[in-house]
C-alpha cells in the first residue's frame, strides 16, 4: 500500500546531541512538510517543500534544519536539541492535483524523548 | 482571536449517542475545510473534508457556514471505537499549502 513512513518510531537523544528524524513516501506527492505536535496541542508547522522548494515558517527555530533529497525522501535535523524540543514529530505529504491538493496524508510519527 | 478553535472537551458519551461538535475559524478567506480524527499518540487521519453544501458519510455529518465562519461535525449512534480527538482544520485553499489545526475535541464513548 501507497503510505508515509517515519523511522524510528521512537527516538532518544541527549540534550544538545544532534537527531535526525526520516520521512519516506511512496505515494509520489510532490509536497512534504513536518509538523511538531506537543501533547494537548494542535499540530505546528515547521517547515514544507514544494518538489526541491523549501518554504520556512517564520517562527520555526533556527535549530530545526530540513533535506530533501529526492521526491520520496525528507529529513529533519534539530541541531541541539532542547528539552522543550521533546514532542511527536510529524511528516505529511500531499499533492497539487485537482481538488484534493491540501489533503494532507500523514505518517505515524516520530516520537521524541531529549534527556 | 485563535485562528481556530475548537471546545477542547472532553466530550464523555454513552453508546448510540449523537454527539456535535463545533469548530469556529478567524480568517474569513479560508477555503477548504476537514475534519481529521487522531487516536492517542497516533498520527491525524482525514475523516472527511467540509463542503459548503454540507456532507455526510455514514454516520457522520459535517456542516460550513461561511458567514459565521462555522463548523460542525455530527456523529450519530456513536461506536466505542469513535472513541478519539477530533481536528478541525482549515486551509486558505487555492493552491495554498498551509493547513491550519485546532487543538481538537475529544470524544470518549463509554460503554
Amino acid at each position: 500500500d501507497a503510505m508515509v513512513i517515519q523511522n524510528p518510531r521512537y527516538q532518544v537523544t541527549q540534550f544538545g546531541k544532534p537527531v535526525t528524524l526520516s520521512c519516506s513516501q511512496t505515494l509520489n506527492h510532490n509536497v512534504m512538510y513536518w509538523y511538531q505536535q506537543k501533547s494537548s496541542q494542535a499540530p505546528k508547522l515547521l517547515f514544507h517543500y514544494y518538489d526541491k522548494d523549501f518554504n520556512n515558517e517564520a517562527d520555526t527555530p533556527d535549530n530545526f534544519q530540513s533535506r530533501r533529497p529526492n521526491t520520496s525522501f525528507c529529513f529533519l535535523d534539530i541541531r541541539s536539541p532542547g528539552l522543550g524540543d521533546a514532542a511527536m514529530y510529524l511528516c505529511a505529504t500531499s499533492t497539487n492535483v485537482g481538488v484534493w491538493e491540501e489533503t494532507q496524508y500523514f505518517g505515524p510519527g516520530t516520537r521524541l524523548l531529549v534527556l | 482571536r485563535k485562528e481556530v478553535e475548537q471546545d477542547p472537551g472532553p466530550f464523555n458519551v454513552p453508546e448510540g449517542a449523537t454527539v456535535a461538535f463545533n469548530c469556529t475559524y478567524s480568517n474569513s478567506a479560508s477555503q477548504s475545510f476537514f475534519w481529521y480524527r487522531q487516536d492517542c499518540r497516533k498520527e491525524p487521519k482525514l475523516l472527511m473534508s467540509v463542503y459548503s453544501s454540507g456532507n455526510e458519510d455514514g454516520r457522520f455529518t459535517a456542516q460550513l457556514n461561511r458567514a459565521s465562519q462555522y463548523i460542525s461535525l455530527l456523529i450519530r449512534d456513536s461506536k466505542l471505537s469513535d472513541s478519539a480527538t477530533y481536528l478541525c482544520v482549515v486551509s486558505p485553499g487555492a493552491g495554498s499549502y498551509q493547513l491550519t489545526f485546532g487543538k481538537g475535541t475529544k470524544l470518549s464513548v463509554i460503554p
